[in-house]
């Protein structure tokens, strides 16, 4: 079975600081690996995914995520915290394209002017 | 434009009450999900549906009932033998040869 772990529910960073939200993962196989954000009340946005091609992701709003399968990991990171980052982000595992999707708990980011 | 539509954004029912989710999509994705979110406990998986006329129960699928009987349409009936039914309801679609998956804006149940 698949399991996602996100290490901290909440993470405050000051506007223009480093952003990093932590992800592990356990898969018996080869992962998927995505990463959404929630504004509050709203659905799930992708910010970006891990399909087996370089282990290095970008994505939307200046987030990147590096796998490392040596540490089953799939951190996100951002250089320069926005206001607008202010929101809550889910590490995501799934087995293959178009297959269920297991998520982490996920962790909210309070964004200090 | 395409997308997926959840309806209505906020339903209140009385305790014993069922209650059914709409869910439609027009991406014309094949697979189509369901999940319950709760504060500090992510999203968690009630039903999925990857063809018509066919679907999965998810890993919290007790007190819930599902039908897929066109592409487009996944509707979710909460029903009275759910023991905590207030949460967030989120309705996903995905294409089956490609990875991730596509968010409705969610519907608030809150039972009272």
């Amino acid at each position: 079975a698949q399991s996602v772990t996100q290490l901290g529910s909440h993470v405050s960073v000051s506007e223009g600081a480093l952003v990093l939200l932590r992800c592990n993962y356990s898969s018996s196989v080869p992962p998927y690996l995505f990463w959404y954000v929630q504004y509050p009340n709203q659905g799930l946005q992708l910010l970006l995914k891990y399909t087996s091609a370089a282990t290095l992701v970008k994505g939307i709003n200046g987030f990147e995520a590096e796998f490392k399968k040596s540490e089953t990991s799939f951190h996100l990171t951002k250089p320069s915290a926005h206001m607008s980052d202010a929101a809550e982000y889910f590490c995501a595992v799934s087995k293959a394209a178009g297959n269920k999707l297991t998520f982490g708990g996920g962790t909210r980011v309070l964004v200090k002017p | 434009d395409g997308g997926i539509t959840q309806s209505p954004k906020y339903l209140f029912r009385k305790e014993g009450q069922n209650v059914t989710l709409s869910c439609e999509q027009n991406l014309n994705h094949d697979a189509m999900y369901w999940y319950r979110q709760d504060p500090g406990q992510g999203l968690r998986l009630i039903y999925y549906s990857q063809i018509v006329n066919d679907f999965q129960k998810g890993d919290i699928a007790e007190g819930y009932s599902v039908s897929r009987e066109k592409k487009e349409s996944f509707p979710l009936t909460v029903t009275s033998a759910q023991k905590n039914p207030t949460a967030f309801y989120l309705c996903a679609s995905s294409l089956e040869d490609r990875a991730g998956a596509f968010f409705g804006q969610g519907t608030r149940l809150t039972v009272v």
